[in-house]
């Protein structure tokens, strides 16, 4: 079973500087199954990237998602008001299929 | 516009049984796995298990295996979440996610509200 590490557990940043978030896995993860998530308080997740460096639909360009074996990244380039929330990374597993979460990083304003 | 509407908030005593469910519209609801997540109170995202709504198809993670029963009525278009006995520690948020495959992968892309569950004594 893979585990999922997030770092790190808080980030206290002010608008307009640059986020950047760790997820670590327990074992080699093909990018491919590397999704990220953003939950606000009161509200359903939502997806950002998957496949490591792809946004969802709608979502802006200062998100970006990278990395590869066991080491990911999510970047965000100027906090907006609106990114202060709950990150989460989230691998997919194809045999069996699994849908393993990290423990979430919170971004709270500064 | 896909939507998953979940039914309401549910306050329960221990022991009792409790369903409770997802509403898909928007979309065809026979061709999308169905996934439910818990959310205990102040903590993150855990997958339960998924159903395929089309054939009632249910895998369920290895850490709720037992502990409920995921179903399907495909002629309403909702899924359920159910449990015979609850306890405690089954206060949470649920969530049901519409699973979509992208290339490789399988994503949550449409998220439902939420079900809060409290079970007191």
């Amino acid at each position: 079973e893979i585990v999922l590490t997030q770092s790190p557990g808080t980030l206290s940043l002010s608008p307009g500087e640059r986020a950047t978030l760790s997820c670590r896995a327990s074992q080699s993860v093909s990018s491919s199954y590397l999704a990220w998530y953003q939950q606000k308080p009161g509200q359903a997740p939502r997806l950002l990237i998957y496949g490591a460096s792809s946004r969802a639909t709608g979502i802006p360009d200062r998100f970006s998602g990278s990395g590869s074996g066991t080491d990911f990244t999510l970047t965000i380039s100027r906090l907006e008001p609106e990114d202060f929330a709950v990150y989460y990374c989230q691998q997919y597993g194809s045999s069996p299929r699994t849908f393993t979460f990290g423990p979430g990083t919170k971004v709270d304003i500064k | 516009e896909v939507q998953l509407v979940q039914s309401g908030a549910e306050v329960k005593k221990p022991g009792e049984s409790l369903k409770i469910s997802c509403k898909g519209s928007g979309y065809s609801f026979t061709s999308y796995w169905i996934g439910w997540v818990r959310q205990m109170p102040g903590k993150g995202l855990e997958w339960m298990g998924i159903i395929y709504p089309g054939d009632s198809d249910t895998r369920y993670s290895p850490s709720f295996q037992g502990q409920v029963t995921i179903s399907a009525d495909k002629s309403i278009s909702t899924a359920y979440l159910q449990w015979s006995s609850l306890k405690a520690s089954d206060t949470a948020m649920y969530y049901c996610a519409r699973l979509t495959p992208v290339s490789e992968l399988e994503l949550f892309d449409y998220w439902g509200q939420g079900t809060l569950v409290t079970v007191s004594s």
